[in-house]
């Protein structure tokens, strides 16, 4: 089993819809979530980073953490097509340096 | 300001030569960190730099791979006697932190093994 597992898609949405994009992970002593997106050709960027359980907000993205599961999510309101990219979770034990293992990736499109 | 460059973008080799990959780190970022992307697969980790110590190779694939950092900035990435399945999109990124929470990434060099 992986540590970090993530459906591939490609996941395609009208303009406008809400995204979910989620991971699942086996290390309970993950303690940073992280979500980047990731373009064609180009590297990845970071989006937004939680810490430990619970909700955050930018924009129209909202990741959410449930550690009790070892489930976590992105949600993407009001999806744009400039939205369409593929998604990196991330995670951290965190100590005074760990590495950060990443996901797969989910492959997302917008549809005009 | 700038962001983490890579160079060469692209690069075409034969088997069995030597690579040579460049990483210019966000000017500042003490922790460097070198990735491989396969297709369709995640980022797997290669090496972790923090100044020009290298804490963390466990990443690298086998002796074949090498990196290195010199002032605490540009970092070089070796591959001796490539071979095809060293074929991907190679990714540097830079933090200012030790905690590797949030990275900054290069556009990665693409290497084709032939």
């Amino acid at each position: 089993q992986k540590e970090v597992e993530q459906d591939p898609g490609p996941l395609s949405v009208p303009e406008g819809a809400i995204v979910s994009l989620n991971c699942t992970y086996s290390n309970s002593a993950f303690q940073y979530f992280m979500w980047y997106r990731q373009y064609s050709r180009k590297g990845p960027e970071l989006l937004m980073y939680t810490y430990s359980s619970g909700n955050k907000e930018d924009g129209r993205f909202t990741a959410q953490v449930d550690k009790s599961s070892k489930y976590i999510s992105l949600f993407i309101r009001d999806s744009q097509p400039s939205d369409s990219a593929t998604y990196l979770c991330a995670m951290s034990e965190w100590t005074s340096y760990d590495k950060v293992i990443f996901g797969p990736g989910t492959s997302l499109s917008v549809i005009p | 300001g700038a962001g983490v460059s890579q160079s060469p973008s692209n690069k075409v080799t034969e088997k069995g030569k030597d690579v040579e990959l460049r990483c210019d780190p966000i000017s500042g970022h003490t922790a460097l960190y070198w990735y491989r992307q396969s297709l369709g697969q995640g980022l797997e980790f290669l090496i972790y730099f923090q100044g020009n110590s290298a804490p963390d190779k466990s990443g690298l694939p086998s002796d074949r791979f090498s990196a290195e950092r010199t002032g605490g900035s540009v970092s070089t990435l070796t591959i001796q006697r490539t071979q095809q399945e060293d074929s991907a999109v190679y990714l540097c990124a830079s933090s200012s932190t030790q905690t590797g929470i949030e990275q900054y990434f290069g556009p990665g060099t693409r290497l084709t093994v032939t």
